[in-house]
């Protein structure tokens, strides 16, 4: 089976800095996403990770270890635009086509920035 | 490029009703999808295709159909809508490391 989890909620300041993590058990893995999604509009790519490391991209960060199931989304420098669903997602199997039978998603977490 | 385009962007159906959400992308990717959102859950997988004329099931396929006749057509069928489909639909095109959304449609059946 897949099994995605990552916290249902958090709550940051203004111009401080939150990591999301996100573990998850799948059949097969071939990359780990990111994605942003703010209330009533369609996801949006933040990162992608395949290999165990950290990928830094401006303010956003995600870190990744195959062997323990795990990742995080780094946030600094937050800003009250950053409110919005963060939502973590793994491809398990890839196709040499270049694509793959879709993603299986966490439920999202809800960032909730204070002023 | 206008990406990933969705109609209608709301709808409301009657039970028993159908209707196909059309979606439309100008990327020339093989990979499309569409995904279903409850509130408060993570997108669920419906249907996938990897290129026109091929198509496979998801996680949660019952009450749909599809066909990709084109590269850049993805519709999705619904034939006799029922509560349980009540849900915001994304559809999605991919090409290597990441996938790009539609809009959305959000469905209500009464």
């Amino acid at each position: 089976g897949q099994n995605i989890d990552q916290p249902t909620e958090m709550t940051a300041t203004e111009g401080a800095i939150v990591q999301i993590n996100c573990t998850y058990q799948t059949s097969g893995f071939n990359g780990l996403f990111w994605y942003q999604q703010h209330a009533g509009e369609a996801p949006t790519f933040l990162s992608y990770n395949v290999l165990d490391g950290l990928e830094e991209k401006g303010r956003f960060s995600s870190f990744l270890s195959r062997s323990k199931g795990y990742s995080y989304l780094l946030l600094k420098e937050l800003q009250m635009k950053d409110s919005a669903s963060y939502l973590c997602a793994v491809r398990d199997r890839w196709d040499s086509g270049g694509g793959a039978d879709g993603l299986t998603f966490g439920k999202g977490t809800h960032l909730i920035i204070q002023p | 490029n206008a990406g990933v385009t969705q109609t209608p962007k709301f709808r409301i159906l009657k039970i028993g009703q159908s209707m196909t959400l059309q979606c439309t992308q100008d990327m020339n990717h093989n990979y499309m999808y569409w995904y279903r959102q409850d509130p408060g859950m993570g997108l669920k997988l419906i249907y996938y295709s990897v290129g026109a004329g091929i198509t496979d099931k998801g996680e949660v396929p019952n009450g749909y159909n599809v066909s990709r006749s084109t590269t850049e057509d993805f519709p999705l069928r619904l034939e006799l809508a029922a509560p349980s489909q009540t849900s915001v639909y994304f559809c999605a095109s991919s090409y290597r490391d990441r996938e790009y959304f539609g809009p959305g449609t959000r469905l209500t059946v009464t």
